[in-house]
């Protein structure tokens, strides 16, 4: 059974600093590992798709990297800004095609 | 096509009332979830459909739930006799294949609160 964890499960850092999510996987078959973003109350952001077969996917100051033999990907955020406080989460999509998720990192920039 | 769209936004109910809610999809997608969220948690799987075919249900989704999607378009999910350990955000999300990309979008999702 595939389980996603995230760690850490929350962070605050002052504005400005450059940052690593974690997220680890138990099953390395899947077809694609995806990072969303999620606001208090409000739904899923879709940030970076990383496919199965890639190493890792930039959009802006988010890379996100992959490493299916080890289970492991990283969300890297580069000079982080207020408005980049939010839950993160991690998941995976397996061979039934359902998302399995992490429980997320919740990320505070301080201003 | 806007994205995924989802209503209501908000529900509030009594306890044993039944709810609808509707998810419209991005228009080219075949496929279409529904996920559970409660809060500090991430999302649990409901279910799945791919065209109007439900093709798996997680051991959550109770005889109480049913989901439909009768022309492989928008989907409803019923609840029936609402219980308090219903309240959750419910999440509607759908992806279509293109190669090996199946990359999920999701709407804003419903919040139900029951009382």
């Amino acid at each position: 059974k595939q389980e996603v964890t995230q760690i850490p499960a929350a962070l605050s850092v002052p504005e400005g600093e450059n940052l690593v999510l974690n997220c680890s996987f138990t099953d390395s078959a899947i077809y694609n590992l995806q990072w969303f973003r999620q606001d208090p109350g409000k739904g899923l952001t879709s940030l970076l798709l990383i496919q199965s077969s890639q190493r890792e996917q930039t959009s802006g100051r988010l890379n996100a990297s992959l490493d299916k033999s080890s289970g492991r990907s990283t969300l890297y955020i580069a000079a982080s800004q207020p408005g980049d406080s939010a839950t993160y989460l991690c998941a995976v999509t397996g061979g039934n095609y359902q998302l399995i998720w992490g429980a997320g990192t919740k990320l505070i920039i301080k201003p | 096509d806007t994205g995924v769209s989802q209503d209501p936004r908000h529900k509030i109910t009594k306890r044993g009332q039944n709810v609808t809610f509707r998810c419209d999809p991005i228009s080219e997608h075949n496929r279409l979830y529904w996920y559970r969220q409660t809060l500090g948690q991430g999302p649990e799987f409901l279910t799945y459909f791919q065209n109007e075919a439900q093709l798996e249900k997680s051991r959550l989704l109770s005889d109480r739930f049913s989901a439909e999607r009768p022309k492989g378009s928008f989907s409803t999910l019923e609840i029936q006799r609402t219980e308090q350990g219903d309240s959750a955000m419910y999440l509607c999300a759908s992806s279509s294949r293109r190669g090996q990309e199946t990359e999920a979008f999701f709407g804003q999702g419903t919040r139900l609160t029951v009382v």
